[in-house]
């Protein structure tokens, strides 16, 4: 079966300038979480949802939010980019949530802001 | 709230020498899991430990889960250059996963 998809998998962009990043999860999966990865940070949890709620939310501004459709697809936004805001989000798709069974991720979307 | 810790940030070893990266949580966690990122890919999940003092083992890795389900660890015996990669736990404690900062593992051929 299909993997994760993200899309796009690479972007720039400006600061004050804002984004969105997509998700397509595994077929029959209905959670997705979201992960920003920085070299320095490690993997920080940005949020998840599931079945177009979403169920937890990690310590990040309210700049960065999404959502998910009736489909399981999911969305994350960042508005007015900040050169922080640089890094690799990595989108988990998971069977119940929650990582159960184990997440699959997508290759990833690298933003870089300038 | 929930922190995973995981030691040593970084592991070089020389082919064939054995590996061990501990994680650590501040909190009591319903289960563990382990993923391996390749340089320039994604985490790849390995696996989930869910009871306590819990033992797996694929092929030449063996994973173990604490006592107190706080601890973890994940041993690889006689690495090969295949192994190389950044090893990550993530805890399942408060209805989300936390990872660890990650094991970096170069392996000298």
């Amino acid at each position: 079966k299909a993997g994760v998809t993200q899309t796009p998998r690479y972007l720039i962009k400006t600061r004050g300038q804002q984004v969105t990043l997509s998700c397509s999860p595994i077929s029959g999966h209905r959670s997705v979480s979201w992960y920003q990865q920085t070299p320095g940070q490690g993997l920080q949890f940005l949020f998840e949802y599931f079945s177009e709620t979403q169920r937890n939310k990690g310590n990040f501004p309210g700049r960065f939010s999404g959502r998910q459709f009736s489909n399981s697809r999911s969305e994350m936004n960042v508005s007015t980019l900040e050169l922080g805001d640089s890094a690799l989000y990595l989108c988990a798709s998971s069977l119940r949530g929650q990582g159960s069974y184990g997440y699959t991720f997508g290759s990833g979307t690298r933003l870089t802001v300038v | 709230g929930q922190q995973v810790m995981q030691i040593p940030q970084y592991q070089h070893v020389q082919e064939g020498e054995d590996f061990t990266t501990y994680c650590n949580s501040s909190t009591t966690l319903s289960n563990i899991q382990w993923y391996k990122q390749r340089p320039g890919g994604h985490p790849v999940f390995l696996i989930q430990l869910v009871k306590s003092g819990e033992v797996k083992k694929q092929k030449r890795l063996t994973f173990q889960f604490g006592e107190a389900k706080k601890n973890s660890s994940l041993h690889i015996t006689a690495t090969q250059t295949t192994d190389v990669g950044t090893y990550f736990c993530a805890g399942n404690g408060n209805n989300d996963m936390r990872f660890g900062a990650g094991t970096r593992l170069t392996v000298k051929p």
